[in-house]
């Protein structure tokens, strides 16, 4: 069994650029979530997905979007990147049970915009 | 609005020692409560959860008290090592909801 793998480890933008991250989630898992974690903050929910739909969405504007595949993988795209879009970006899988979802986290994409 | 406040902020212990890190959450609908524990360049890994159903979980070092009456509740690390400092993150959520973190505390176990 695999664990959640994000790609790519770290990157680089400067202000206007658009970005996109990828997560593959675990083996077995259907709903993919997002968080941004600021450096010395706790992760701040995205979004979630579930089985290709949106299905929740935290504070965030617009210009952050996002796809799952029907392999459950999914992909995290940032338009119009702003300086305070830099962060570690993490990608949390779960199999959503009635009740019950625990997450398991991929190590995280470095984003830094210049 | 910050639903999960935890303290202190960094914690440093003696190798052996017991470190506490306390959380406070205001929503009395929240009926998961984990903790997380991240190493630099990692992603957050669960350590250990609890349900409002029981006041204290134990696995291994690890305890998590639970105070429902006064909405906090606790992680001790039970002779705390070296290999033991890292970030951890209290976080709360009801139903299928997205996990609301607290900002983490940075524990360092000094020999």
């Amino acid at each position: 069994e695999t664990g959640v793998t994000q790609s790519p480890t770290h990157l680089i933008k400067t202000r206007g650029q658009q970005v996109t991250l990828r997560c593959s989630s675990q083996s077995g898992h259907n709903t993919v979530s997002w968080y941004q974690q600021a450096l010395g903050q706790g992760p701040q929910f995205i979004f979630q997905y579930y089985r290709e739909e949106e299905n929740g969405r935290g504070n965030f504007p617009p210009r952050f979007s996002g796809l799952q595949f029907p392999n459950y993988s999914s992909e995290l795209n940032v338009n119009a990147l702003e300086l305070d879009d830099s962060a570690l970006y993490l990608c949390a899988s779960s199999l959503a049970l009635a009740g019950y979802n625990e997450q398991f986290f991929g190590p995280g994409t470095r984003l830094t915009v210049l | 609005q910050q639903q999960v406040k935890q303290s202190p902020q960094s914690l440093i212990v003696q190798k052996g020692g017991i470190s506490i890190i306390n959380c406070a959450y205001e929503n009395t609908a929240f009926d998961y409560f984990p903790w997380y524990q991240q190493f630099p360049g990692k992603g957050p890994a669960l350590l250990i959860a609890i349900r409002p159903d029981v006041s204290e979980k134990k696995e291994g070092r690890f305890t998590i008290s639970f105070n429902k009456s006064a909405k906090q509740f606790s992680l001790h690390i039970m002779d705390s090592q070296p290999g033991d400092s890292a970030t951890y993150f209290c976080a709360a959520r009801w139903g299928n909801t997205p996990l609301v973190f607290g900002k983490g505390t940075r524990l360092s176990v000094i020999a």
